[in-house]
């Protein structure tokens, strides 16, 4: 597609509820990646594969998080028994390649809201 | 891994004046630094980047600056126009990685009044 596609857009879950959340990176994009950026916030880094691989995924605040990536192009990121503290936009962003160096390209995020 | 901090948190201007946005970052090794653009309810866009090579950077109205001996680079925006209001962010890569992850600075709120 033209650009990193993310649904739901909005995402309303009760404390406990598990929630996953989808990204369509850009196609043939190689790099993807999982911010997440509470309210009047910086992203700040979740996780990041390169094709199927998850190379890193030091970012993830528990084990509640999961992400995957199957086939090497779409990617869901799973939350388990959801917190409010889980509240936040979660951004999906896509890369033609890898390493330093290479703006990304931004989906419009998920809005989770625990309640 | 890296600390960037972002100046100033809002930034108020008229229509045609200029802005100007400073970052600082901690890790002298550092060899990219991006900014992006992120307008409500939007993911951030990528407005200009600047790799540690050259000193500055521009594009139309806006530009960047880099200074890696204080390790500090800046956005500036002449001409500013009430549709560049939004929060800007500044970003520099994780120490010593090769995969490209980022870390962001906290965003500045610039609002252009017309």
């Amino acid at each position: 597609g033209a650009g990193v596609s993310q649904s739901p857009r909005y995402k309303v879950a009760k404390r406990g509820q598990d929630v996953a959340l989808r990204c369509d990176p850009i196609s043939g994009h190689v790099s993807l990646f999982w911010y997440q950026q509470a309210l009047g916030q910086g992203p700040e880094f979740l996780t990041y594969f390169q094709n199927e691989a998850q190379l890193d995924k030091s970012g993830l605040p528990s084990d509640r998080f999961f992400a995957e990536r199957p086939e090497g192009s779409v990617s869901t990121l799973k939350i388990q028994r959801t917190q409010q503290e889980d509240s936040a936009v979660y951004l999906c962003a896509s890369s033609l390649t890898t390493g330093q160096g290479y703006g990304y390209t931004f989906g419009s995020g998920t809005r989770l809201t625990v309640v | 891994g890296e600390n960037v901090e972002q100046h100033p948190s809002t930034l108020s201007v008229q229509e045609g004046d200029s802005a100007v946005i400073k970052c600082t970052y901690s890790d002298s090794a550092s060899n990219y630094f991006p900014w992006y653009k992120q307008e409500l309810g939007k993911g951030p866009q990528l407005i200009i980047d600047i790799r540690s090579n050259v000193g500055e950077k521009k594009d139309q109205r806006i530009a960047v600056t880099l200074n890696k001996t204080a390790k500090h680079f800046s956005l500036h925006i002449t001409e500013t126009q009430p549709e560049d209001s939004a929060v800007y962010f500044c970003a520099a890569p994780d120490r010593g990685s090769t995969l490209g992850r980022l870390y962001f600075g906290r965003g500045t709120q610039l609002t252009v009044w017309p």
